[in-house]
């Protein structure tokens, strides 16, 4: 049982190169999510999904998209990186009570 | 929307004492939950405590105790006994209550535990 495991765990892209995080869970979750962190701050959610084929906007999803075609999937995908970009990324599924996260991608975009 | 606030940006403590990290939150939701969440240098994000907010009494997990005022709107976390494990970022953060599972946090307080 491999919890949430997310790939890579480092990346550095060129301003305008796209990309895709992948995240995956073993855990027969529905409910599954994107974060970012910022130096200084807390967690901002980016997308979420509620089940395979169901997907939302959270707060920060411009320049995102996601997809979820499995419940084990949920993969986010940077259109045209910005040095905006330039964060954590954190994946998380989650039951009704308790989210799990997975260990985090740091992306520079230079 | 929730808003999420935590007043100490950083907070030390001596080993073996106690210290009470703040938060406080804005909704008009009456069903939700709260979380501490812990960010060690690893920074993997660790569960410490939850609360429902229709249970009046206060969570507790082991050393790890919230003091829970929901008419005041806040959620503190104290830790007794502190130790060096306890080092790290702590986040405070709100859930609604059947929407989704969708987290919002507070800015953080770093905490360093000193010999």
């Amino acid at each position: 049982n491999a919890g949430v495991t997310q790939t890579p765990k480092f990346q550095v892209l060129k301003t305008g190169q796209s990309m895709t995080l992948q995240c995956a869970q073993d855990m027969n979750h529905e409910y599954m999510s994107w974060y970012r962190q910022d130096p200084g701050m807390g967690l901002r959610l980016i997308h979420y999904s509620v089940g395979a084929g169901i997907t939302d906007q959270g707060e920060v999803p411009n320049g995102y998209n996601v997809s979820r075609s499995t419940t084990e999937d949920f993969p986010l995908r940077l259109l045209s990186a910005a040095p905006s970009q330039t964060s954590v990324y954190f994946c998380a599924s989650s039951t009704l009570l308790e989210q799990f996260f997975g260990p985090g991608t740091r992306l520079t975009v230079l | 929307a929730q808003t999420v606030t935590q007043s100490q940006p950083e907070m030390s403590v001596q080993e073996a004492e106690t210290v009470t990290l703040s938060c406080t939150y804005d909704t008009s939701e009456n069903n939700y939950y709260l979380f501490w969440y812990k960010q060690p240098p690893s920074r993997q994000m660790i569960l410490v405590i939850r609360q429902e907010a229709y249970k009046q009494q206060n969570a507790t997990e082991n050393r790890f105790s919230v003091n829970f005022q929901k008419a005041a709107k806040s959620f503190s976390l104290k830790i007794s006994d502190s130790q060096l494990g306890d080092t790290a970022m702590y986040f405070c953060a709100f859930m609604k209550y059947n929407a989704g599972n969708m987290l919002t946090f507070g800015g953080g307080t770093r905490l360093m535990v000193k010999p």
